[in-house]
């Protein structure tokens, strides 16, 4: 059974260019959730998507977007990129049942973004 | 929110001892799962335990939910097991999860 997928792996980019981050996740997972790594921020929550509707957002700028497809792979966007977004991001699946918690999140290898 | 304190912050061992990381929670325990990231950044799952005691090899971890703590012992560590731990909680009714600051643990020949 695949993994969760992330591309790109790596990327460069430079201030006020925007990005995207996709996200496969398992198959038969419903839920996808986005995580920022940075060494002074640690990990933190971006966004949450189950069956095409975002379910809970972190406390992030609206530079920060993110969507989910019906075959549940989910893309997140960063626009007018700042230093400060250079980061780790890290993508989770779980089977996902709404209403509920939803157990195990399993996670890619992550984007690691720079940016210049 | 709930909020999740680990400790020790870091962890220096001599391959062969044995180790003990905590992970204490300020509210209720429902999806407790223990990572290990590896060098290349991804958080490999080591153990999902709301609650009792589960054992992979030479890993092991015990949450007592009714004290909001966990515990994960590592025995015998190699230094393949260097990296940095990390408990994380979900807030409740979420796949949000609240992670702790890390264990980062260094083990030496």
């Amino acid at each position: 059974k695949a993994g969760v997928t992330q591309t790109p792996r790596y990327l460069i980019k430079t201030r006020g260019q925007q990005v995207t981050l996709s996200c496969s996740p398992i198959s038969g997972h419903r839920s996808v959730s986005w995580y920022q790594q940075t060494p002074g921020q640690g990990l933190q929550f971006l966004f949450e998507y189950f069956s095409e509707t975002q379910r809970n957002k972190g406390n992030f700028p609206g530079r920060f977007s993110g969507r989910q497809f019906s075959n549940s792979r989910s893309e997140m966007n960063v626009s007018t990129l700042e230093l400060g977004d250079s980061a780790l991001y890290l993508c989770a699946s779980s089977p996902g049942r709404r209403g509920e918690n939803t157990g195990e999140l399993f996670f890619g290898e992550g984007s690691r973004l720079t940016v210049l | 929110g709930i909020q999740v304190e680990q400790s020790p912050p870091d962890l220096i061992l001599q391959e062969g001892a044995n180790s003990t990381l905590r992970c204490n929670f300020s509210d209720s325990v429902n999806n407790l799962q223990w990572f290990h990231q590896n060098p290349w950044g991804q958080l490999i799952n080591l153990f999902y335990i709301p609650s009792g005691t589960k054992q992979n090899g030479r890993l092991s971890a015990t949450t007592v939910a009714t004290e909001r703590y966990s515990l994960l012992y590592i025995s015998s560590s190699q230094t393949t097991d260097s990296g940095v731990y990390f408990c994380a909680e979900t807030s409740y009714n979420t796949d949000k999860l609240i992670f702790g600051t890390g264990t980062r643990l260094q083990v030496f020949p």
